[in-house]
C-alpha cells in the first residue's frame, strides 16, 4: 500500500529563520509530488509541486526531490507568523488520486 | 478565475438519515475528485469523476456515492449515515483525467448526531 510519512510536529521555528518539513514515499514509481498548505478550520492550498530530482524555488519557497531516496522536502526561507499552519505532501496514487501524508504542523514564533 | 467552489459549508444531520453534497470545479477544469478529512485518518479518497464517468474509487463502503454532470458539476451523496461519518468533506478538480494538480474546495463540514 502506497504511503506517505511526515513527522507530524509541532515544528517551532523562530520568525525570519528557515523551516524544513520532510516527506518520504513506499512508491519508487511515483513521479509527482505535491505540497499544500492547510491553516485551521480551512481546506488545503497547492503551494509547491515537482516533478524531477533537484530543487524548484517558488518565492520563500523551496521543494526539494530526491527520488533515489524517496524523499521530498520543503524549506520556508525567512519564516513568517502567517507561515503558521499544518503542511501536507502528497504523491500520486494508482487511483488518479493523491496519496496525503498526515501533515506536518509548523509553528513559527514572533 | 473563480475557485473551486463547495455546497452546504456545513451540515447537521441525524444517524440514519442521508446527505448531498455539491461541488462546482473551477471553469475549464473537468475531473473532480472527493476526499474525506478527519483528525485520525487524514485526508482519504473517495472517487474521482472525468467526463461524467466515474473513474476511481477509494476504500469506502458502498453508502458513499456520487455523480458527476455534464458540466463537470458534482455531487456525493451518503446515504444512512453513521456517527463515524463526520468529517469535512473536500472536492477538488484538476484539469484533466492525467493531471495531478489538485485544487481544493472549502468543504462541506458534517456533523452527525
Amino acid at each position: 500500500q502506497k504511503e506517505v510519512e511526515q513527522n507530524s510536529g509541532p515544528l517551532s521555528v523562530p520568525e525570519g529563520a528557515i523551516a524544513s518539513l520532510n516527506c518520504t514515499y513506499s512508491d519508487r514509481g511515483s513521479q509527482s509530488f505535491f505540497w499544500y498548505r492547510q491553516y485551521s478550520g480551512k481546506s488545503p492550498e497547492l503551494i509547491m509541486f515537482i516533478y524531477s530530482n533537484g530543487d524548484k524555488e517558488d518565492g520563500r519557497f523551496t521543494a526539494q526531490l530526491n527520488k533515489a531516496s524517496q524523499y521530498v522536502s520543503l524549506l520556508i526561507r525567512d519564516s513568517q507568523p502567517s507561515d503558521s499552519a499544518t503542511y501536507l505532501c502528497a504523491f500520486e496514487g494508482s487511483q488518479g488520486n493523491l496519496i496525503f501524508g498526515k501533515g506536518t504542523k509548523l509553528s513559527v514564533k514572533p | 478565475k473563480a475557485g473551486v467552489t463547495q455546497t452546504p459549508r456545513y451540515l447537521i444531520k441525524t444517524r440514519g438519515q442521508q446527505v448531498t453534497l455539491s461541488c462546482s470545479p473551477i471553469s475549464g477544469h473537468r475531473s473532480v475528485s472527493w476526499y474525506q478529512q478527519t483528525p485520525g485518518q487524514g485526508l482519504q479518497f473517495l472517487f474521482e469523476y472525468f467526463s461524467e464517468t466515474q473513474r476511481n474509487k477509494g476504500n469506502f463502503p458502498g453508502r458513499f456515492s456520487g455523480r458527476q454532470f455534464s458540466n463537470s458539476r458534482s455531487e456525493m451523496n451518503v446515504s444512512t449515515l453513521e456517527l463515524g461519518d463526520s468529517a469535512l468533506y473536500l472536492c477538488a478538480s484538476s484539469l484533466d483525467q492525467v493531471s495531478y494538480e489538485q485544487y481544493f474546495g472549502p468543504g462541506t463540514r458534517l456533523t452527525v448526531t
